[in-house]
C-alpha cells in the first residue's frame, strides 16, 4: 500500500519570503500522480498543483510551484513571495494511475505567513 | 468556481444513532467520494461511488455506512448507528472525469460530533 509522509508538522515564513514544504511517499507503482491540497480556516481543500510521475519536468502554477524527485520519492512544495492568504494546512496526496482510485494523503503541513 | 455543497456543517448526535451527511456534488459530475479526517490524524479514504453503484470503498466502510444518490443532484452518507469513534471531519467530493488526475472538487465538510 502507498504511504505518504509530511514530516513537518508546522512551519511558518515571513511574508514576501520563500517557503519549502516536504513530502515522501512510498510505493512500488511506476506511473502515478501527486498533488498538494491546500485547507484554509474554511475547511474546504482546495488543489494547488498537480504533477504526474511520468514527467520530468517540475509544475508550476504561479506562486506556487514542486521539486519532483522520482528516485528519491520526494515530492515537495515552493511557495514563493508567499502571501497572508496563503496561510493554511497543506495536504500532498498520491493517486494511482488507474482512474478513480484513492487519495492517498499525508498527516499534513500547518503552514503560518507571518506579516 | 462551481462548488460542491456539504450540509449540515456541524452535527451533534449520541452514540447508537443514525445520521445522514448530505452532499450537493457539482451538477455535471459523474464520480463522487467520501472522505473523512480524524482530529489530528490524516484524510482517510471511505468510498467511491459511479453509476449508482460503489466503486471501491476503505477497510474503514464496514456495514454500519452507506451511501446514496437519492436523486440526481444529492449523493448522502448514512451511519446506521454512531460510535465515539466515528467522531470527525466527513469531505464529500466529485470529479468530472475517470483519469487519475483529474481534480476532485471537495466540500467544506461536515463535523460530525458522537457523544
Amino acid at each position: 500500500a502507498q504511504t505518504v509522509t509530511q514530516s513537518q508538522p508546522e512551519m511558518s515564513v515571513q511574508e514576501a519570503e520563500t517557503v519549502t514544504l516536504s513530502c515522501t511517499y512510498d510505493t512500488s507503482e511506476s506511473d502515478y500522480y501527486l498533488f498538494w491540497y491546500k485547507q484554509p480556516p474554511s475547511r474546504q481543500m482546495i488543489l494547488v498543483i498537480r504533477q504526474e510521475a511520468y514527467k520530468q519536468q517540475n509544475a508550476t502554477e504561479n506562486r506556487f510551484s514542486v521539486n519532483f524527485q522520482k528516485a528519491a520519492k520526494s515530492f515537495s512544495l515552493k511557495i514563493s513571495d508567499s502571501q497572508l492568504g496563503d496561510a493554511a494546512m497543506y495536504f500532498c496526496a498520491y493517486r494511482s494511475v488507474p482512474g478513480n482510485t484513492p487519495l492517498v494523503f499525508g498527516k499534513g503541513t500547518r503552514l503560518s505567513v507571518i506579516a | 468556481e462551481p462548488e460542491v455543497t456539504q450540509t449540515p456543517s456541524h452535527q451533534v448526535t449520541q452514540m447508537g444513532q443514525e445520521v445522514i451527511l448530505r452532499c450537493v456534488p457539482i451538477s455535471n459530475h459523474l464520480y463522487f467520494y467520501w472522505y473523512r479526517q480524524i482530529l489530528g490524524q490524516k484524510v482517510e479514504f471511505l468510498v467511491s461511488f459511479y453509476n449508482n453503484e460503489i466503486s471501491e470503498k476503505s477497510e474503514i466502510f464496514d456495514d454500519q455506512f452507506s451511501v446514496e444518490r437519492p436523486d440526481g443532484s444529492n449523493f448522502t452518507l448514512k451511519i446506521r448507528s454512531t460510535k465515539l469513534e466515528d467522531s470527525a471531519m466527513y469531505f464529500c467530493a466529485s470529479s468530472g472525469l475517470w483519469t487519475g488526475n483529474e481534480k476532485l472538487f471537495f466540500g467544506s465538510g461536515t463535523q460530525l460530533s458522537v457523544l
